[in-house]
């Protein structure tokens, strides 16, 4: 089966400006989920969804942050407007019940630097 | 809340050896996991082994295996025979049971010397 695909892979931008990451999880995971990795640290979650609906953002700062799962399949997350801080790896998994509790597979990621 | 806890920033073995890493978490659940993913250099993170918090024995993949310590909140992994593919940064993960919410520690980088 095919895994997760995220774009771009790599981002530069200048503080201030937008961004956006596509994520195509894998065919049948119902669940997604956006982490944001910063360097040298373990990933933390930012968003997940159930279908199209997200049942977990507590932890995505929302005056600069928005992500969307429309028809519960694909996943854009976006940034507006970037700051220094948000220099990170922002990495995309799905999951399915099938597979077990806590079992993601996610994608490459996609790593962003903020000047 | 859960914390997840890897004390050692870095470690390394000879290939062919057998390496542990150690790790330690926090909850006040009773109904929970234990995973260990892998990261290699630029590609996906994959989980590696997965135990359940009721389980007293230990998990076992292959060449990896666990040694849970429930009253220590201590959960080890063990690499036998390693290979230079085992090369990555090692993440212990914790989740409560009847959440989807993984939290990560902050990762150990495994080198693996020829």
């Amino acid at each position: 089966e095919a895994g997760v695909v995220q774009s771009p892979r790599y981002k530069i931008i200048e503080k201030k400006q937008p961004v956006a990451f596509w994520c195509n999880p894998i065919s049948g995971h119902n669940t997604l989920y956006w982490y944001r990795q910063n360097l040298g640290q373990g990933p933390e979650l930012l968003i997940r969804y159930e279908n199209e609906e997200a049942v977990d953002d507590s932890q995505l700062p929302k005056d600069r942050f928005s992500a969307e799962r429309l028809k519960g399949v694909d996943s854009t997350l976006k940034i507006q407007p970037a700051e220094l801080g948000d220099s990170a790896v922002y990495l995309c998994a799905s999951s399915s019940r099938d597979r077990g509790p806590g079992e993601l597979f996610f994608g490459e990621g996609s790593r962003l630097t903020v000047l | 809340a859960q914390t997840v806890t890897q004390s050692q920033p870095e470690m390394s073995v000879q290939e062919a050896e057998t390496v542990t890493l150690s790790c330690t978490y926090d909850t006040s659940e009773s109904d929970y996991y234990l995973f260990w993913y892998k990261q290699p250099p630029s590609r996906q993170m994959i989980l590696v082994i997965r135990q359940e918090a009721y389980k007293q024995q230990n998990a076992t993949e292959n060449r990896f295996s666990v040694n849970f310590q429930k009253a220590a909140k201590s959960f080890s992994l063990k690499i036998s025979d390693s290979q230079l593919g085992d090369a990555a940064m090692y993440f212990c993960a914790s989740l409560q049971g009847g959440s989807e919410k993984l939290v990560f520690g902050k990762g150990t980088k495994l080198t693996v010397n020829p």
